[in-house]
């Protein structure tokens, strides 16, 4: 079992619509968890941390962290073109000096 | 404020060579983490760098070695290089969490 899991997608939204991304972590320890975007050619960009349940908005976008279920997501409301690329979920283990990534998420936003 | 700075873009090495990878940090950040990613795959953590110590590792051989100066930028070094290191090398500052990643470096072994 991988330590960070995602769907690697595609995942392809038409523009407008709420893309949601998905993320399973496997250490029931770990404690911040955080959400990369990666355009093609470019390296990750911090785009949201959350580290306790429930929700946090930033903009359009939402984190969403459930600890007893080991899971995080990431909504894009109204998506755009732009916001195509590979989003990386990221956790970080105990200790706190260890983050482990997914493989990531592919989203398309279809004009 | 510049942020993480790498060097080189890209580089071309031979099996067995050695290589050096380098990091300048974005100013005010204390933290150096090396990342490898493989294409299509997601960053594997190589090791971290605080007050000049190897704070913590991942899954990597010793042939993967570092070093972070007083100034915080940090080395990498790769010994007895294998085609399966040809990758995407990260270097990541961070203050407390949350990284900023730098535009990598681009290593091929032929």
């Amino acid at each position: 079992q991988k330590e960070v899991e995602q769907n690697s997608g595609p995942l392809s939204v038409p523009e407008g619509a709420i893309a949601s991304l998905n993320c399973t972590y496997s250490d029931r320890g770990s404690q911040s968890f955080f959400w990369y975007r990666q355009y093609s050619g470019k390296s990750p960009e911090l785009i949201m941390s959350i580290y306790s349940n429930g929700d946090k908005e930033d903009g359009r976008f939402t984190a969403q962290l459930n600890k007893a279920s080991q899971y995080v997501s990431l909504l894009i409301r109204d998506s755009q073109p732009s916001d195509s690329a590979t989003y990386l979920c990221a956790v970080t283990r105990p200790g706190g000096f260890k983050t482990i990534f997914g493989a990531g998420t592919r989203l398309f936003v279809k004009a | 404020d510049a942020g993480v700075t790498q060097s080189p873009t890209h580089l071309i090495k031979t099996r067995g060579q050695q290589v050096t990878l380098r990091c300048s940090p974005k100013s005010g950040h204390d933290t150096v983490s090396w990342y490898q990613q493989a294409l299509g795959q997601g960053p594997q953590f190589i090791f971290q760098y605080y007050e000049e110590e190897e704070r913590q590792r991942g899954n990597f051989p010793d042939r993967f070695s570092g070093h972070q100066f007083p100034n915080y930028s940090s080395e990498l070094n790769v010994n007895a290089l294998l085609l399966g290191d040809s990758a995407l090398y990260l270097c990541a500052s961070s203050l407390f969490e949350g990284y900023t990643f730098g535009s990598g470096t681009r290593l091929t072994v032929v």
